[in-house]
């Protein structure tokens, strides 16, 4: 089983580029998610969908959109880069039974010049 | 969400059961206590959750103290890939989406 598939594992770019983080799962989950980790911290939210059509802010959605036009993909958009952006960020997925965990995909780590 | 607190690092001899605590004394009666690992910057994994029964699966045993204010994983046979952040979690079950909150984990090290 795939799981959680996040591409690229590894990108670098410039303050002001725009660029999308893919995240794709086959579990039929209805929930997906977007987190950012930065070192020596816990992970935060930035977005969420609950379903196909329907996404919701986290903690931290600034500079970043999204949209859930299938239940499979979940892709993250950066507007406009910035090094505050700089972070590991990792999409993850859960089913919307009761009490279900969340299962994460292997990170995308991305640099901002 | 309840908060939990774990000890910041352990050690553990490869082959010997790693016991990781977690005290989570203001948890509610629909908080589950979950349990994910974070090996070397990889995502988090998730280990095995609980409501108020011990719980096991092929990866790692729960127990919940009766008065669930605490709980125990449990590695039973620890190896060196076990090495890794642990982070204990306490969440409201349900259906409903629900953020998850990493607090700052325990470290195991496992040893030759």
């Amino acid at each position: 089983n795939a799981g959680v598939t996040q591409t690229p594992k590894f990108q670098v770019l410039k303050t002001g580029q725009s660029m999308t983080l893919q995240c794709a799962q086959d579990m039929n989950h209805e929930y997906m998610s977007w987190y950012r980790q930065d070192p020596g911290m816990g992970l935060r939210l930035i977005h969420y969908s609950v379903g196909a059509g329907i996404t919701d802010q986290g903690e931290v959605p600034n500079g970043y959109n999204v949209s859930r036009s299938t239940t499979e993909d979940f892709p993250l958009r950066l507007l406009s880069a910035a090094p505050s952006q700089t972070s590991v960020y990792f999409c993850a997925s859960s089913s919307n039974s009761d009490s279900q965990p969340q299962h994460f995909g292997d990170g995308t780590r991305l640099s901002i010049l | 969400d309840a908060k939990t607190t774990q000890p910041p690092s352990m050690d553990c001899a490869e082959g010997r059961a790693a016991n990781l605590p977690c005290n989570h004394s203001t948890i509610s009666g629909n908080e589950y206590v979950y349990w994910y690992r974070q090996i070397h910057s990889q995502g988090p994994q998730y280990i095995i959750h609980g409501l108020k029964n011990n719980e096991t699966n092929e990866m790692a045993s729960l127990i919940i103290t009766e008065d669930r204010k605490s709980s125990t994983l449990i590695l039973p046979h620890a190896t060196l890939r076990d090495t890794a952040v642990y982070y204990c979690i306490v969440r409201v079950g349900g259906t409903g989406f629900q953020k998850l909150v990493f607090g700052t984990g325990t470290r195991l090290l496992v040893s030759p």
